[in-house]
């Protein structure tokens, strides 16, 4: 049972314009929502977070929105760039400091010249 | 160096052989977790440990064992391994559960059941 879906697995953005990746939940015990990124023949790198007692959180070119009552929440980047092509994860945790997170399976952008 | 280490990078490995990935980690987080990348399947946890002498099984753990017997290290063992094994390997380690800021991760071991 996938508690975290990011139902694209692929989406291209032109240069300068925006990239939305989306994703839902299941689990409404879920606190934190994360976002990471993640290069070929890398680890992911933490990119964003937002709490779950907040619909906006902002940090330079990406921001992410979440709405609790849709069980959704998606990431922005504006304006996209080249070195954003990545693939992403969405990632959920419970409260608690011994949760663990539960990913999405990702989705690979792809920011084309 | 600040992180996580881990090795091998990649291995190539017979069918029924034992192997074991190394993770090492210089932030004296507490938390440490394994996870495997799978196209199609994200991130999925297999084994985790909250603090050093303690384990706990995560989503999808069967052939996989590890050991915690200090805060640095955290291996992860294939008994008898199986092609359904070929994945990439993921390390990772955290202060204090997730939270806001999440997991730091090692680059990965990209294991090849054959």
């Amino acid at each position: 049972d996938q508690q975290v879906k990011q139902n694209s697995p692929s989406l291209s953005v032109q240069e300068g314009r925006i990239s939305i990746l989306n994703c839902d939940y299941t689990n409404s015990m879920f606190d934190y929502f994360l976002w990471y990124k993640k290069y070929p023949a890398e680890g992911p790198t933490f990119l964003i977070s937002i709490s779950s007692i907040k619909d906006k959180n902002e940090d330079g070119r990406f921001t992410v929105f979440l709405n609790k009552s849709a069980k959704h929440l998606s990431l922005h980047i504006v304006p996209s760039q080249p070195g954003d092509s990545a693939v992403y994860f969405c990632a959920a945790s419970e409260a608690g400091t011994a949760s663990k997170l539960t990913f999405g399976t990702g989705t690979r952008l792809q920011v084309t010249l | 160096i600040a992180g996580i280490t881990q090795a091998p990078t990649s291995q190539i490995l017979a069918a029924g052989r034992r192997m074991t990935l190394r993770c090492t980690q210089d932030m004296r987080h507490n938390a440490m977790y394994w996870y495997r990348q799978d196209l199609g399947l994200g991130l999925r946890l297999i084994h985790y440990s909250n603090t050093a002498g303690t384990t706990g099984k995560g989503e999808v753990p069967d052939g996989y064992s590890v050991s915690r017997a200090n805060t640095d290290d955290f291996p992860l063992t294939l008994a008898s391994a199986v092609p359904s094994q070929t994945s990439v390997y993921f390390c990772a380690s955290s202060e204090k559960g997730s939270g806001p800021y999440g997991y730091t991760f090692g680059s990965g071991t990209r294991l090849t059941v054959v």
